[in-house]
């Protein structure tokens, strides 16, 4: 199993332009989420997803969205990216059930806006 | 989710047990204790959890007081390789929940040679 793979490992973006960040999971696991990372900080959760179909909001979402056609992947727009996004994106997934609830984190996109 | 208190740093000689400690005095009964750590620029990695009894895997020793209102996390022979950010996470197990984990500052370990 590739476990959690993200794409790109590193983007440049100009302030006002558009991306998707790619996530994708080979475990079969309902539940994925984006995590934000800034230097000297904890993770914060942007979005989450349960199941295809289904998505809501983490602590901080304004300026991204996402989607979940499909069990496996879980992309992360930024619609008109701004120097405040510039941060570390951590996607990750676990199962539902279980008090395991052990969650696998992807390596990272490291994002700079300039 | 309760909240929790770690202290900012630590140092152990590699070798030696590491020891990191974490408050979390307003635990409720259905919350689960986990701990994950952050090698760096990794993603974090699953460590252990627990509810009340200590835990052992082949990575760690979790440590759960009686009144379940602290923990520590024990690594037992650590390594060069160890030294990471430890966090501390408090969660009620909520199998068709989702909220995320609550990632606070966390320990950063440091193994010295």
């Amino acid at each position: 199993n590739a476990g959690v793979t993200q794409t790109p490992k590193f983007q440049v973006l100009k302030t006002g332009q558009s991306m998707t960040l790619q996530c994708a999971q080979d475990m079969n696991h309902e539940y994925m989420s984006w995590y934000r990372q800034d230097p000297g900080m904890g993770l914060r959760l942007i979005h989450y997803s349960v199941g295809a179909g289904i998505t809501d909001q983490g602590e901080v979402p304004n300026g991204y969205n996402v989607s979940r056609s499909t069990t496996e992947d879980f992309p992360l727009r930024l619609l008109s990216a701004a120097p405040s996004q510039t941060s570390v994106y951590f996607c990750a997934s676990s199962r539902l059930a279980g008090s395991r609830n052990e969650q696998f984190f992807g390596p990272g996109t490291r994002l700079t806006v300039l | 989710d309760a909240k929790t208190t770690q202290p900012p740093s630590m140092d152990c000689a590699e070798g030696r047990a590491a020891n990191l400690p974490c408050n979390h005095s307003t635990i409720s009964g259905n919350e689960y204790v986990y701990w994950y750590r952050q090698i760096h620029s990794q993603g974090p990695q699953y460590i252990i959890h627990g509810l009340k009894n200590n835990e052992t895997n082949e990575m760690a020793s979790l440590i759960i007081t009686e009144d379940r209102k602290s923990s520590t996390l024990i690594l037992p022979h650590a390594t060069l390789r160890d030294t990471a950010v430890y966090y501390c996470i408090v969660r009620a197990y909520s199998g068709g929940g989702a909220d995320g984990l609550t990632f606070g500052k966390g320990t950063h370990l440091i193994i010295q040679p």
